[in-house]
């Protein structure tokens, strides 16, 4: 089965800089990867996704990139928010497998202001 | 439109007592997912529905778990007798599956945080 490996697992930043999580994914299949954002007490919230026909893709502050070779994803924050504080797991499926996804272990991101 | 609803939100029992966890995705999702989440970890898969169908439960512990969806809506969880170990956060979610053509996202609810004690 899949397994996604996600660095790193705590991450602090200043306000205004930037922030990168990386995964992993050992299934070559997969083709789809999302990441949630989960914030104390709530469930995880989509807030980006990328396809395997796809490189990159941006959503204002927000990008995702994918190297399909090297089964790597990365999600890159910029111009970072104390809201931004928050959980953040990358996932990877296969889409006709019903989108069960297998999520990493999360990153805690902590923006000082 | 209402997201995917959980209940309760919070549920203490003793070992070996029984729960159960109520979940209401978000109208005409058919597709339905329990998750697991133990503390500081991702949520882990139990139990995927198509509509009232089971179609994988291979990470469901069957000895003390049980999952049902009736009528294709509604599902419930339940845990008999719980242990220690099954302290954890129980996040439902749901999908519009039958649009087969894309990776359609899957809405998760806030989650049912047990404690067995």
């Amino acid at each position: 089965g899949e397994n996604v490996e996600q660095h790193p697992s705590t991450l602090s930043v200043q306000e205004g800089d930037s922030a990168v999580i990386k995964c992993t994914y050992s299934d070559s299949a997969s083709n789809y990867f999302p990441w949630y954002k989960q914030e104390l007490g709530k469930g995880p919230q989509l807030i980006i996704d990328i396809r395997s026909n796809v490189g990159e893709k941006k959503d204002q502050r927000i990008a995702v990139t994918l190297n399909k070779t090297a089964k790597h994803f990365s999600l890159h924050i910029t111009e970072t928010q104390p809201e931004d504080s928050a959980v953040y797991f990358c996932a990877a499926t296969l889409n006709n497998a019903g989108n069960m996804l297998t999520f990493g272990g999360g990153t805690r991101l902590m923006v000082k202001p | 439109e209402a997201g995917v609803v959980q209940s309760p939100r919070y549920k203490i029992i003793e070992k070996k007592q029984p729960v159960a966890f109520w979940c209401n995705p978000i109208s005409g999702h058919n597709t339905l997912y329990w998750y697991r989440q133990n503390l500081g970890q991702g949520p882990e898969l139990l139990i995927r529905y198509e509509n009232e169908e089971a179609v994988d439960d291979s990470q469901l512990p069957k000895d003390r778990f049980s999952a049902e969806r009736l009528k294709g809506v509604d599902s419930t969880l339940k845990i008999q007798p719980a242990e220690l170990g099954d302290s954890a956060v129980y996040l439902c979610a749901s999908r519009d599956g039958q649009r087969a053509s894309m990776n359609t996202e899957a809405f998760f609810g806030q989650g049912t945080r047990l404690t067995v004690v």
